[in-house]
């Protein structure tokens, strides 16, 4: 199975900040990845598809880049809303597998 | 609007199976490229993949859950049901289901997700 490494586990940020979260894959994945937002006691909500193409209806401040093995979601300039845990996923080969989650909180 | 509903038991015994059931609206898992997964969540931890069947009746499973799933539809319903067998307090989670699409460039995976039903193994 292909693993996700996906960090930081949490980072510390305000409001305004420049916020990077990285996946790399213990393979190629090509651009199957994407990347999900989930808010306390809710199901995640897609943000990024096919490693780079913003889902419809999400902030442009967020976006993703990256091939291969190694992917990049950024959020150039965080909101209050934003807050909350990001999930990147690889649905390159079965068995499909998330990161770990990074816990993004306010400083 | 795409919709999807997780149903099934909130609390089952350790030995007992799961099964639960994802009914959806607004899309028909007989239209090519169609798939729907099933994916948990423990208390506090990660979200994990556990099966997927598409609109061909393809069906695929974790790896390491292989042996006691079983994901099915019923397409006159717009209903997918995942069984798990022998569940012990360790698959206490909340169970997702979520759709994806398949063309000729790969997956869109997830786009829509149900709410979640939460599940507690305990005798």
């Amino acid at each position: 199975d292909i693993q996700m490494t996906q960090s930081p586990s949490s980072l510390s940020a305000s409001v305004g900040d420049r916020v990077t979260i990285t996946c790399r894959a213990s393979q190629g994945i090509r651009n199957d990845l994407g990347w999900y937002q989930q808010k306390p006691g809710k199901a995640p909500k897609r943000l990024i598809y096919a490693a780079s193409s913003l889902q419809s209806g999400v902030p442009s401040r967020f976006s993703g880049s990256g091939s291969g093995t190694e992917f990049t979601l950024t959020i150039s300039s965080l909101q209050p809303e934003d807050f909350a845990t990001y999930y990147c996923l690889q649905h390159n080969s079965y068995s499909w597998t998330f990161g770990q989650g990074t816990k993004v909180e306010i400083k | 609007q795409v919709t999807l509903r997780e149903s099934g038991p909130a609390l089952v015994k350790p030995t007992q199976t799961l099964t639960l059931t994802c009914t959806f609206s607004g899309f028909s898992l007989s239209t090519s490229g169609m798939c729907v997964s099933w994916i948990r969540q423990p208390p506090g931890k990660a979200l994990e993949w556990l099966a997927l069947i598409d609109w061909d009746d393809d069906k695929y499973y974790s790896t390491s859950l292989k042996t006691r799933l079983t994901i099915s539809k019923d397409t006159s319903k717009n209903q997918v049901v995942l069984t798990m067998t022998n569940m012990d307090p360790v698959d206490t989670a909340t169970y997702y289901c979520a759709r994806s699409n398949y063309d000729s460039s790969g997956y869109s995976a997830f786009d829509i997700w149900g709410q979640g039903t939460m599940v507690t193994v305990s005798s």
